[in-house]
């Protein structure tokens, strides 16, 4: 148990479809992230919430849309994907300091399928 | 921008033997340097970090990693492996200044044979 909790943990879903994956985080921090997982390739930071503002989005599909209504709660919701868009995608959060020290704790991911 | 390579696909060792998974980085100033570890269907779970001081860190599960600068690598290590150890591990960098970028590399995959 991380204290980020993901759901759901598989979603398989058609390219005409809209969904959504849920992120919640127990720890207190003050900062949220989705990463894309595919296999044989590095981790992709997709989007980074910092105190609920988005400051970060590494030129991502439109066809992902993530949303933070608080610092707890980290959403991406998806539409019209693509095959392949299918991946693990990982949530993490972590505690914003000053010294720019503090490490990511991630969730178990949710297995995305899209058919 | 920064950079991580881990040049193994996989490592393989025998249960009791001594176990490196390489890391080497490129990022701009002095480095922070991360391990982690994920095991099949779960997320990444935090193993150890540099940030300054002693070279050689210690973190979870026995395992230990040492930096060199001069080298710039952080690789990976554990005096006596475990099966329970087969797993894929990621090395990550950001560097000390500026918003908390955490830049992965591509994985290594650790198989222990009993």
């Amino acid at each position: 148990e991380t204290g980020v909790t993901q759901t759901p943990r598989h979603l398989v879903m058609g390219m005409t479809n809209k969904k959504s994956l849920k992120c919640e985080q127990h720890l207190g921090h003050n900062a949220m992230y989705w990463y894309k997982q595919s296999a044989k390739k590095p981790l992709e930071l997709m989007f980074v919430y910092s105190l609920e503002e988005r400051v970060e989005n590494n030129s991502v599909p439109s066809r992902f849309s993530p949303e933070c209504p608080n610092s707890s709660h980290l959403f991406l919701h998806l539409h019209t994907l693509q095959p392949e868009d299918s991946a693990l995608y990982l949530c993490a959060s972590s505690q914003v300091r000053a010294d720019n020290t503090g490490e990511l704790f991630f969730g178990e991911g949710s297995r995305l399928t899209v058919l | 921008a920064q950079s991580v390579a881990q040049p193994e696909d996989q490592v393989n060792v025998a249960e009791g033997n001594p176990l490196t998974v390489k890391c080497t980085y490129s990022v701009s100033g002095n480095p922070y340097l991360f391990w982690y570890v994920q095991y099949p269907n779960r997320g990444l779970q935090f193993l150890l970090k540099y940030i300054t001081g002693d070279n050689l860190v210690k973190g979870s599960y026995g395992f230990e990693a040492e930096f060199n600068k001069s080298q710039t690598s952080f690789h990976l290590k554990k005096p006596s492996a475990l099966v329970s150890d087969s797993a894929l591990y990621f090395c990550a960098v950001r560097p000390n200044t500026g918003f908390q970028k955490l830049v992965f590399g591509t994985g290594t995959r650790l198989l222990v044979s009993p």
